[in-house]
């Protein structure tokens, strides 16, 4: 059982926009920074969102970050192929003075 | 151009140890903290421990404390992790990840390649 809840799963077709949301509590999201990942199939996770909503450079703006009250989501639109993998949020937190994850979404472009 | 390479994985015995170590280039290594991040076969990532940009502040996740410890070797450029005590629930690719600030509460922007621990007789 994960501290931070995710859907286990998502889908769309081409070119849909599609979220995926990441549910915590005060002493996690609440306080702290969201990061999302994506991990493509037999790699290493790749830092999508920091900081809540910044991009880092190279990642398509079709992906886009947000955070309210203890809840984050994320958001992918014009949705494609390559963007099927599993993605993962992760924020700190300060009573178990460690990091959580989500358990995961994966997403499937249908 | 940040570069995080693992080593030291392989096959041990329930109970026995290991120790793994990550080699980092591309940036002031001493400047940031470092974490190892774990995933089991099919599973999801599992925080494991982080240890600040100086050394000077470790957290380890619940499922290892006492077990497994973090280290790091500044003048090296390596961070390490010694895991002792192993069970097979701790076979899994184990990640070195590179955090965004010095302290380790903010979130990993790098990741190295992993590294395979197996636990079994």
């Amino acid at each position: 059982q994960s501290v931070l809840t995710q859907p286990p799963s998502a889908s769309g077709t081409p070119g849909q926009r599609v979220t995926i949301s990441c549910s915590g509590s005060s002493s996690n999201i609440g306080s702290n920074y969201v990061y999302w990942y994506q991990q493509l199939p037999g790699t290493a996770p790749k830092l999508l969102i920091y900081r809540n909503n910044q991009r880092p450079s190279g990642v398509p703006d079709r992906f886009s970050g947000s955070k309210s009250g203890t809840s984050a989501s994320l958001a992918i639109s014009g949705l494609r192929s390559e963007d099927e993998a599993d993605y993962y949020c992760t924020t700190w937190d300060d009573s178990l003075s460690g990091r959580v994850f989500g358990g995961g979404t994966k997403l499937t472009v249908l | 151009e940040v570069q995080l390479l693992e080593s030291g994985g392989g096959l041990v015995q329930p109970g026995g140890s290991l120790r793994i170590s990550c080699a980092a280039s591309g940036f002031t290594f001493s400047s940031y903290a470092m974490s190892w991040v774990r995933q089991a076969p099919g599973k999801g990532l599992e925080w494991v421990s982080t240890i600040s940009g100086s050394g000077g502040d470790t957290y380890n996740a619940d499922s290892v404390k006492g077990r497994f410890t973090i280290s790091r070797d500044n003048s090296k450029n390596t961070l390490y992790l010694q895991m002792n005590s192993l069970r097979a629930e701790d076979t899994a690719v184990y990640y070195c990840a590179k955090e965004s600030d010095s302290s380790g509460w903010y979130g990993v922007d790098y990741w190295g390649q992993g590294t395979l621990v197996t636990v079994s007789s």
